[in-house]
């Protein structure tokens, strides 16, 4: 089953702050992060691995909440090369391995 | 490096036909995958492979065949291509999770649109 990512789409100004949201029904592994720009593929940000880890990179930081099964991606201060489709995928903790992504949240960032 | 390369990255085929598409790594990852993006649906996974010779399926496996007889390949065969088989293609593969982070490296993708 897909976790579920929101919002679908969101607009900003640079310098603006943005928050995505994952949550998944099953009890998960861990947590990944990709970026996809159009006409690309997706490319990996980040992986968080234990509850209630943070971690970052940047002005873009994750968080992974064990026990809700959710994660949060934070973009703070966003530029325009932060554009592009925003993909949580998760890994169960059942111990298969596949990775299951989420729908996807479109970011736009305008000058 | 070449990393992950797929080909072709773009196939028009009929209804009826069939094809695969390829997937081939130089990076020695023993875990390699299938997704296909359709719009509005994210990456949905076809089927993957934790080794040669190992093959699982995935959340949309109907329609489609996969292998695994090297470490370094993993085709994706289409044996009767409808229209829903139309889509962007991706393999991505990975270390594994055993190596500390199952982190995924994507291919280049191939478009299949099927007439």
């Amino acid at each position: 089953q897909q976790p579920v990512q929101s919002p679908q789409a969101v607009i900003l100004r640079e310098g603006e702050d943005a928050v995505i949201n994952c949550s998944s029904s099953k009890a998960l592994y861990s947590v990944h992060w990709y970026r996809q720009k159009h006409g690309e593929a997706p490319v990996f940000l980040m992986i968080l691995l234990k509850g209630g880890e943070q971690k970052g990179h940047e002005k873009i930081s994750a968080s992974f909440n064990e026990k809700k099964q959710q994660s949060s991606l934070y973009l703070t201060a966003s530029q325009l090369s932060y554009s592009g489709t925003y993909f949580c995928g998760t890994e169960s903790g059942t111990g298969r391995r596949a990775l299951t992504f989420g729908s996807g949240t479109r970011l736009q960032v305008q000058p | 490096n070449a990393g992950v390369t797929q080909t072709p990255k773009f196939q028009v085929l009929k209804t009826g036909q069939s094809m695969t598409l390829q997937c081939a790594q130089d990076m020695n990852h023993e875990y390699m995958s299938w997704y296909r993006q359709d719009p509005g649906m994210g990456l949905r996974l076809i089927h993957y492979s934790v080794g040669a010779g190992i093959t699982d399926q995935g959340e949309v496996p109907n329609g489609y065949n996969v292998s695994r007889s090297t470490t370094e390949d993993f085709p994706l065969r289409l044996l009767s291509a409808a229209p829903s088989q139309t889509s962007v293609y991706f393999c991505a593969t990975s270390s594994g999770r055993n190596s500390g982070a199952n982190v995924l490296t994507f291919g280049a993708g191939s478009r299949l649109t099927v007439l």
